[in-house]
């Protein structure tokens, strides 16, 4: 089985600052895993993946998340926040447990302050 | 190349009715899936399918069901609407099944009154 945590249903930053959202999950199998985010009245759009090549892993929009094993973490940040960068943001974990499916975390809503 | 498309954007049902809700791949896509998005659940996964042929399935109902055509479109119909069936239906589609990104559609908004 496989389960997804994100710690935090809302994070908010200024303009400018660090972005970090957290990640956790268990799964019985070797994982892939994503980072999705989704703007108000939209579908997801992916930013970033994991598929067991490089530990960290580079996606669009300046974000980036690293694949920690030890501590079965897949945490996603960003240098510097932009006001366009509020939205909601989901992590999930796909695995081969018997056919392939994709649990998506609860989600954490990014608000950035000016 | 054109996005999944999933038709129609907002649905008004009553309690007891059922609906059909389609979704287009994005061209050579031949796996689509498809989620439930509500506030309360977040975004719980329904059912994966792969050259017609459902792959897996998640934990809903027998009134929930789906298929898939030979040109990789999909349906997925709900019977007997319950007031707990309004959320945001997502549909997904990616080339394979292994760890082939999913590109979402922008989805079907259900409210069943």
């Amino acid at each position: 089985a496989q389960s997804v945590t994100q710690l935090g249903s809302h994070v908010s930053v200024s303009e400018g600052a660090l972005v970090l959202l957290r990640c956790n999950y268990s799964s019985s199998v070797p994982p892939y895993l994503f980072w999705y985010v989704q703007y108000p009245n939209q579908g997801l759009q992916l930013l970033l993946k994991y598929t067991s090549a490089a530990t960290l892993v580079k996606g669009i929009n300046g974000f980036e998340a690293e694949f920690k094993k030890s501590e079965t973490s897949f945490h996603l940040t960003k240098p510097s926040a932009h006001m366009s960068d509020a939205a909601e943001y989901f992590c999930a974990v796909r695995a081969n447990t018997g056919g392939f499916k994709t649990i998506f975390g609860a989600g954490t809503r990014l608000f950035v302050k000016a | 190349k054109a996005g999944v498309t999933q038709t129609p954007r907002y649905l008004i049902k009553t309690r007891g009715q059922q609906v059909t809700l389609s979704c287009s791949p994005i061209s050579g896509h031949r796996s689509v899936s498809w989620y439930q998005q509500t506030p309360g659940q977040g975004l719980q996964f329904l059912f994966e399918y792969f050259s017609e042929t459902q792959r897996n399935k998640g934990n809903f109902p027998g009134r929930f069901s789906g298929r898939q055509f030979s040109n990789s479109r999909s349906e997925m119909n709900v019977s007997t609407l319950e007031l707990g069936d309004s959320a945001l239906y997502l549909c997904a589609s990616s080339p394979g099944v292994v760890q082939e990104t999913q590109y979402f559609g922008p989805g079907t908004r259900l409210l069943v009154l």
